[in-house]
């Protein structure tokens, strides 16, 4: 089946730090791969994105490719600031069952920056 | 644009009772899904609706969940009997047609006792 793995938390960096969360993927087809965020208080909402092998999402300085050859897809960013604070999930939609594509999430990173 | 809207925000049960959840999906949006977030952990999926059909229910625990949308627009979740291993936030999510983006409601905090 399908699984998504990353790197526990709380991960925590210095404000303007450089930030990298690790995420890998066993998949069955032809996954899309995802990244969500859960600032405190709110629901989850799409950071990024990318559909299909070597494509990169990008999204509020933050950016992630997608490797087929080392089944990942890690989420980076060049300067972190406390706005950024929040639990980050990867995720991945399995096209190749027809119409469902429900999503299989990681169990979370909670990121905190401190300034 | 009005978002996805759920309620109750908060529930308290006591195990072996039921309790239902509500989701109204994004206006126009076809594609419906429900997860379960049990605290630690991402999310899982448990129902995929199009329209008022069901597309993947495989990780739904049938004997005690269901789920219906009836009229292809709001849905509602069940649990029956609850057990103290629901408690968790329920996730509802809509999109326009499989395989766009997923936008996610505020969610339920079910606490069964």
């Amino acid at each position: 089946g399908n699984s998504v793995t990353q790197m526990e938390g709380p991960v925590t960096l210095s404000e303007e730090a450089f930030l990298t969360i690790n995420c890998t993927y066993t998949a069955t087809g032809y996954p899309s791969l995802f990244w969500y965020v859960q600032y405190p208080g709110e629901g989850l909402q799409l950071l990024l994105k990318a559909t299909k092998a070597d494509d990169k999402g990008s999204n509020k300085g933050f950016e992630a490719t997608y490797r087929k050859e080392t089944t990942s897809f890690h989420l980076e960013k060049g300067s972190v600031q406390v706005s950024d604070s929040a639990v980050y999930f990867c995720a991945l939609s399995d096209l190749s069952g027809g119409g469902a594509d429900g999503l299989t999430f990681g169990k979370g990173t909670h990121l905190i920056i401190q300034p | 644009e009005a978002g996805v809207a759920q309620s109750p925000r908060y529930k308290i049960i006591e195990k072996r009772q039921s309790v239902a959840f509500w989701c109204n999906p994004i206006s126009g949006h076809a594609t419906l899904y429900w997860y379960q977030q049990i605290l630690g952990q991402g999310p899982k999926l448990l129902i995929q609706f199009q329209n008022n059909g069901v597309v993947d229910d495989s990780q739904l625990p049938k004997d005690r969940f269901s789920a219906e949308r009836l009229k292809g627009v709001d849905s509602t979740l069940k649990i029956q009997p609850a057990k103290l291993e629901d408690s968790a936030v329920y996730l509802c999510a809509s999109s326009l047609v499989p395989r766009y983006e997923q936008y996610f409601g505020p969610g339920t905090r079910l606490t069964v006792t």
